[in-house]
């Protein structure tokens, strides 16, 4: 059972484009995380996100936590070819050591 | 400040070996965590160290074991190996506090043959 599900599971799409990932449970997480990898690289931090309705931002992308924090959603602006890349969210459970990972959403910026 | 560490780069084995891969955490970080990762998809959480005890396990067979040492450095060890255990094992450190944000290592690739 997948407890995140993240779509679109991939996207390719022109520079410049707008775009949104999406993250979502039925679960309650206590905070989320968005990773990026690269080929042959592991996954990268980009933001935690803790509180219900949160939103955060760096440079072209916008996170934002959903209110009742079972969901999220990475919006890029604009999109460069160096945006591409695997895009992972990971939540973290209460009274859970781990973090339950979606599968990742492959994104393809065509130059 | 070094980031986190792992080590071979690549491995080649073939079935029924044993195999080691080694990790070293980033800088002050007391939590390992190791993934498997199969080509295009998410990681997949093996087990989690903290002082020195497996804390957290994913849903791997007992042939998947590991350790975590004074230094919090760690070894994850696989027996047996598989055609089907051939992925990139990513290592990531982090603090033990209540966002656990990982920070990974650039992975072993393990080819089974």
């Amino acid at each position: 059972t997948q407890l995140l599900e993240q779509s679109p599971q991939f996207l390719s799409i022109q520079e410049g484009e707008n775009l949104t990932v999406y993250c979502n449970s039925s679960s309650v997480f206590s905070s989320l995380q968005w990773y990026r990898q690269e080929p042959g690289e592991g996954p990268v931090l980009l933001v935690t996100v803790v509180t219900g309705g949160e939103v955060k931002k760096l440079k072209r992308l916008t996170f934002q936590f959903g209110d009742a924090r079972k969901d999220s959603s990475l919006h890029i602006t604009a999109a460069q070819p160096g945006d591409t890349g695997l895009y992972l969210c990971a939540g973290v459970k209460d009274s859970n050591y781990q973090l339950i990972w979606g599968a990742g959403t492959k994104l393809i910026i065509k130059p | 400040d070094a980031g986190v560490t792992q080590s071979p780069t690549h491995l080649i084995k073939t079935r029924g070996q044993q195999v080691t891969l080694r990790c070293s955490p980033k800088s002050g970080h007391d939590t390992v965590s190791w993934y498997q990762q199969a080509l295009g998809q998410g990681p997949q959480f093996i087990f989690q160290y903290y002082e020195e005890e497996e804390r957290q396990r994913g849903n791997f067979p007992d042939r998947f074991s590991g350790h975590q040492f004074p230094n919090y450095s760690s070894e994850l060890n696989v027996n047996a190996l598989l055609l089907g255990d051939s992925a990139l094992y990513l290592c990531a450190s982090s603090f033990n506090v209540p966002t656990y944000e990982q920070y990974f290592g650039p992975g072993t690739r393990l080819t089974v043959t």
